[in-house]
């Protein structure tokens, strides 16, 4: 059973990196078979895809946040992160991770973390 | 990039069929998937590629695709339907992900 964990500090201040951590269990992030995102919900706004990552480090971002974001895998601990600079408060929200597929000519997300409530403060 | 548009939200009384749109340009040359919110919660996958249920998603729930819209339908709605639904598309030209707005389901 495939399951995603977010972890990471929930209080960041202002200007700062916020940094958080997705561990995969009950799939290896090595086989290569998928896509791994993070996706966020900000505060009274909808959700937002942040990027993904594959499983040899290659990238590919939401324009509205490349300027900001770096996400990155670490297949030997079976984990993948997030770090976005410079937040600001309507960086405030809850962020997930989630397994990213797909199997005819579109992408979607079969499997989520319970998400990460992040507030940017100071 | 490509836009999706839900409405805000949805009342429906237990019992009856609740029926959530996302629109789109030409949204029906594209697979769309659709999510279940609820606060403190995973979010779950109910519908992908316009119609198909995963494993699990009761069979109340059912989508269509056609045109300029796409439509979730929740059939005999019941209290724990009760959440924050998403319909979301792949956008090829840019390899993005797009969600539309969110549609806030109320069950009276």
């Amino acid at each position: 059973q495939v399951q995603l964990q977010e972890s990471g500090p929930r209080l960041v201040k202002p200007s700062q990196t916020l940094s958080l951590t997705c561990n995969v269990s009950g799939n290896s992030i090595s086989s290569g078979s998928f896509f791994w995102s993070w996706v966020r919900l900000p505060a009274g706004r909808g959700l937002e895809w942040i990027g993904r990552v594959y499983h040899v480090g290659s990238a590919h971002y939401n324009p509205s946040l490349k300027r900001r974001v770096v996400i990155s895998v670490d297949t030997s601990k079976n984990q993948f992160s997030l770090n976005l600079t410079s937040v600001t408060a309507a960086d405030t929200g809850v962020y997930y991770c989630a397994r990213d597929l797909s199997h005819s000519s579109s992408f979607y997300f079969d499997h989520w973390g319970q998400g990460a409530l992040v507030t940017v403060s100071s | 990039s490509y836009v999706l548009t839900q409405p805000p939200s949805v009342s429906v009384a237990p019992g009856k069929t609740a029926r959530i749109t996302c629109g789109g340009n030409n949204i029906g040359t594209k697979s769309v998937h659709w999510y279940q919110l609820k606060p403190g919660q995973a979010p779950v996958l109910v519908i992908n590629y316009n119609s198909d249920r995963p494993s699990g998603i009761p069979e109340r729930f059912s989508g269509s695709n056609s045109a300029n819209t796409a439509i979730l339908t929740i059939s005999w709605v019941e209290a724990g339907d009760e959440a924050d639904y998403y319909c979301q598309v792949w956008d090829n030209i840019l390899d993005h992900r797009v969600f539309g707005g969110g549609t806030k389901l109320t069950v009276l």
